[in-house]
């Protein structure tokens, strides 16, 4: 079974600072997604990585960014922390080619507040 | 671009009622289909899915079929458990192959089930 896992459940940080959101996938998926999850909005997809060390921005990059490394690991950064991102985060992952041949493998979300 | 209504939640029913929870999208070229399934504290996981035209889709006693001509996949239930308690995510694919295929996300439905 894949896993996806994701390296906090709950984190709490104040503005300004520097934001670390690891995610770690098992299963050598080619494609790996960060979402942010609110209420009212449902999943918005912030960045996603197709590649070792290749990323696109997907709708709402401002504020973001995301580095990848090794093809298992891939991390969402908040450069400067600010209350508006506060918000529950989704790491996902799926095998290459079309979504249609391959589901997305959710990790269990971290959940963010920024005082 | 691409876009993915829900209707709002939540929705509450008694155990062994009908479900139904509409989804209705709006997408250029011929997308596929997705339902998806969030239960309390878990990351999403794959419902079921459809990848063409009049295809249906079913996992679990759910169904959902793609209907081209009024741009729709409602999810339905014959007789819902409290076990189905959860929240549920329509979502499309781009048409995109080879890369990345991005998702977008309907809002989600909560469906609370009482005995």
């Amino acid at each position: 079974d894949v896993k996806v896992t994701q390296s906090s459940r709950y984190l709490v940080k104040r503005t300004g600072e520097k934001v670390f959101l690891e995610c770690v996938q098992d299963m050598d998926h080619e494609n790996m997604f960060w979402y942010r999850q609110d209420p009212g909005l449902g999943l918005r997809l912030i960045y996603f990585s197709y590649d070792v060390k290749m990323k696109e921005k997907g709708d709402i990059p401002e504020g973001y960014s995301v580095s990848r490394e090794k093809k298992e690991r891939f991390s969402l950064i908040l450069e400067s922390a600010s209350t508006n991102q506060t918000s529950m985060y989704l790491c996902a992952s799926s095998l290459r080619g079309g979504v249609g041949d391959s589901p997305l493998h959710f990790g269990n979300g971290t959940r963010l507040t920024v005082t | 671009g691409n876009s993915v209504t829900q209707m709002e939640g939540p929705v509450t029913l008694s155990e062994e009622a009908f479900l139904t929870i509409n989804c209705t999208y709006t997408a250029t070229g011929y997308p596929s289909l997705f339902w998806y399934v969030q239960y309390p504290g878990e990351g999403l996981q794959l419902l079921l899915k459809a990848t063409k035209a009049d295809d249906k889709g079913s996992n679990k006693g759910f169904e959902a079929t793609y209907r081209k001509e009024t741009t729709s996949f409602h999810l339905e239930k014959g007789s819902v458990q409290v076990s189905d308690s959860a929240v549920y995510f329509c979502a499309l694919s781009d048409s995109k192959t080879g890369t990345a295929s991005k998702l977008t996300f309907g809002t989600g439905t909560r469906l609370q089930v009482t005995l």
